[in-house]
């Protein structure tokens, strides 16, 4: 069966921290990966990966896709509180015509 | 450009009642997602359309929920009867589909109605 699996589930660390956050998927026919960020109630898109080793970057978070080992890291670097969100990991199955399959989340508390 | 539309936002109900949520895509997207998530847990599709044709429900408990796109524009999902496990946020999703005719991954979520059963 096809799973996404997020580490850790929850994480609290100060403002200006940097934070790592781990995906690792088991997706048959694995067609891209993308990160969500979801502040009360709607994923808002982050990223989507498609190769591996290449960097995507947006302001302090930056993600990388490893389809060798089968997983993908987020990085946010001089945290804020407004970085406090559900981060959501999901994976695009080729044969599934666009279906998602979400992992359970790492909530992430930015403390002032 | 507006993003997904859904209504209501907030919805109370007793077991055994029926309930019908709205969400209707951004313009031009020809592929429509409904998604429930549970408290603590990542979305979890229900039914995929494209257009007005369902492409995936292989994990929509067709006894109670049904869903429609009849103009292949906006949809509802509607739940009857409404069970204490069917508490959760209910989000819809819309994506772009290529010129190609291959499908993007990115999907774009509306507000989320939140559902509660008592």
């Amino acid at each position: 069966e096809d799973k996404v699996v997020q580490s850790p589930l929850s994480l609290v660390v100060h403002e200006g921290d940097t934070v790592t956050l781990n995906c690792s998927y088991e997706v048959t026919n694995f067609r891209s990966l993308l990160w969500y960020k979801q502040e009360k109630k709607a994923p808002t898109f982050l990223f989507m990966l498609t190769s591996s080793g290449i960097e995507k970057k947006s302001g302090r978070l930056s993600s990388i896709l490893d389809k060798k080992e089968l997983f993908s890291i987020l990085n946010i670097t001089a945290t804020q509180t407004g970085d406090s969100a559900i981060y959501l990991c999901a994976v695009g199955d080729y044969n599934q015509g666009g279906k998602l399959i979400f992992g359970q989340g790492t909530e992430l508390s930015v403390k002032p | 450009e507006a993003g997904v539309a859904q209504s209501p936002r907030y919805k109370i109900i007793e077991k055994r009642q029926s309930v019908a949520f709205w969400c209707n895509p951004i313009s031009g997207h020809a592929t429509l997602y409904w998604y429930q998530q549970i408290l603590g847990q990542g979305p979890k599709l229900l039914i995929q359309f494209q257009n007005n044709g369902v492409v995936d429900d292989s994990q929509l408990p067709k006894d109670r929920f049904s869903a429609e796109r009849l103009k292949g524009v906006d949809s509802t999902l509607k739940i009857q009867p409404a069970k204490l496990e069917d508490s959760a946020v209910y989000l819809c999703a819309s994506s772009l589909v290529a010129s190609s005719g291959g499908l993007t991954d990115t999907q774009y979520f509306g507000p989320g109605t939140r559902l509660t059963v008592l």
